[in-house]
């Protein structure tokens, strides 16, 4: 079974600070992505990464995927309460086109 | 350029009643994907449609539920019978050809089924 595996699930920081959050899996992906979902709302895609190794940076949130395409982090620098939702990352396995969905991080941002 | 577009955004509905959610995707796009949601476990893939063809529906319960894009308007999602195990969010997305390959999806703000 391919599955993505996010951790933490849940995270709950103050206004400033900075924090990781990771996307796990024992297989490879031809591509990976990250989205996010506010209460409410459906989820808006931030950011594909393609290239083991590949970093992509979105304003203060950086997008790093793994030399094996295995695994992403996303960081965040300088927390806003802007930036609270559910942090979701999706993939497309090399072996096949069906897309894979991680259970997601759900972050609190307090002022 | 329209996105992705839900209606009814909420919808109640009583057990045994039917429940149809429409989806219109943005502009251009041909490939339309029907999502569920409940409170933290996730996006639970449906059913992958193109225009007039269901490509994917290995997500889709046997019975009740069943989908449609036909050649004119927008995609349904039709629930029939529905049960108060039915209540979730219910998310359309589109991509264009190359999101096939990418993963990259274009979501509506969804549909909010409760079932009393």
């Amino acid at each position: 079974t391919q599955l993505l595996e996010q951790s933490p699930q849940f995270l709950s920081i103050q206004e400033g600070e900075n924090l990781t959050v990771y996307c796990n899996s024992s297989s490879v992906f031809s591509s990976l992505q990250w989205y996010r979902q506010e209460p409410g709302e459906g989820p808006v895609l931030l950011v594909t990464v393609v290239t083991g190794g590949e970093v992509k940076k979105l304003k203060r949130l950086t997008f790093q995927f793994g030399d094996a395409r295995k695994d992403s982090s996303l960081h965040i620098t300088a927390a806003q309460p802007g930036d609270t939702g559910l942090y979701l990352c999706a993939g497309v396995p090399g072996n096949n086109r069906k897309l894979i969905w991680g259970l997601g991080t759900s972050l609190a941002v307090n002022p | 350029n329209a996105g992705v577009m839900q209606n009814p955004r909420h919808l109640v509905r009583r057990r045994g009643q039917e429940a149809r959610l429409r989806c219109s995707p943005m502009k251009g796009h041909s490939h339309v994907y029907w999502y569920r949601q409940l409170p933290e476990e996730g996006l639970k893939f449906m059913v992958y449609l193109q225009k007039e063809n269901i490509i994917d529906e290995s997500g889709m319960p046997k019975e009740r539920f069943s989908a449609e894009f036909p050649k004119e308007g927008p995609s349904i999602l039709r629930i029939q019978q529905v049960v108060r195990g039915d209540s979730a969010a219910y998310f359309c997305a589109s991509s264009p050809r190359t999101g096939v390959d990418t993963g990259e999806l274009f979501f509506g703000e969804g549909s909010r089924l409760t079932v009393l």
